[in-house]
């Protein structure tokens, strides 16, 4: 079983930027999910894209968007960067949906910095 | 806004000790509970899914049960070693809704000393 993979590692973009961060599910994995980890807090969920339909959205604006794509792959976009959003972004595959009775695969992450 | 928490905070314990902390969650409209180690500079790992209330899981040196009366999950760990040290996080999701969205505790950060 190949892991899950994330890029890039680290990213510094400046506000009012829009970012791209990509992960690629383990295999056989049809559910990711994503992550924002701010200092000092727990992993707070942003979505989750299962068989490439979003389902199920935290409490994050309408400028974090994402893709899944056939291969499972996944992509998340933030737009209009506010200094705020730095912080370490997971994703996690998992055969189910996230927070169900499957286990979670995550990436190592990408520290994204908003200067 | 779910409340999870998670305690202590953080615990320094000497090697050979036996240890254990505490995530608690909402007692009511329970479905799932995780529990994950996560090492520095490595990915979060899986520990437990928990889902029957008195579940006892059980993982070398590790084990967790789980009291979803009251709204707990514990996690022991016997004969503590420096390779665990980690921060251990604790994952609640509620039933119903469909999506199974987790929050997730702020984690317990333990360091085994040797």
């Amino acid at each position: 079983e190949t892991g899950v993979t994330q890029s890039p590692t680290h990213l510094i973009k400046t506000r009012g930027q829009q970012v791209t961060l990509r992960c690629s599910s383990q295999s056989g994995h049809n559910t990711v999910s994503w992550y924002q980890q701010a200092l000092g807090q727990g992993p707070q969920f942003i979505f989750q894209y299962y068989r490439e339909e979003e389902n199920g959205r935290g409490n994050f604006p309408p400028r974090f968007s994402g893709l899944q794509f056939p291969n499972y792959s996944s992509e998340l976009n933030v737009n209009a960067l506010e200094l705020d959003d730095s912080a370490l972004y997971l994703c996690a595959s998992s055969s189910g949906l996230a927070g169900g009775t499957d286990t979670q695969y995550f990436g190592p992450g990408t520290r994204l910095t908003v200067l | 806004i779910l409340n999870v928490e998670q305690s202590p905070q953080s615990l320094h314990v000497q090697e050979g000790d036996s240890t254990n902390f505490t995530c608690s969650f909402p007692s009511s409209n329970f479905y799932a509970l995780h529990w994950y180690r996560w090492e520095t500079a490595k990915s979060p790992e899986a520990l437990f899914v928990m889902t029957l209330n008195g579940d006892e899981k059980k993982k070398g040196r590790i084990s967790a049960t789980l009291n979803t009366k009251e709204g707990y999950s514990y996690l022991y760990i016997k004969g503590s070693q420096p390779e665990d040290s980690a921060t251990y996080l604790c994952a609640y999701t509620p039933g119903g809704g469909g999506s199974y969205i987790p929050t997730f505790g702020r984690g317990t950060s333990l360091i085994v000393h040797p």
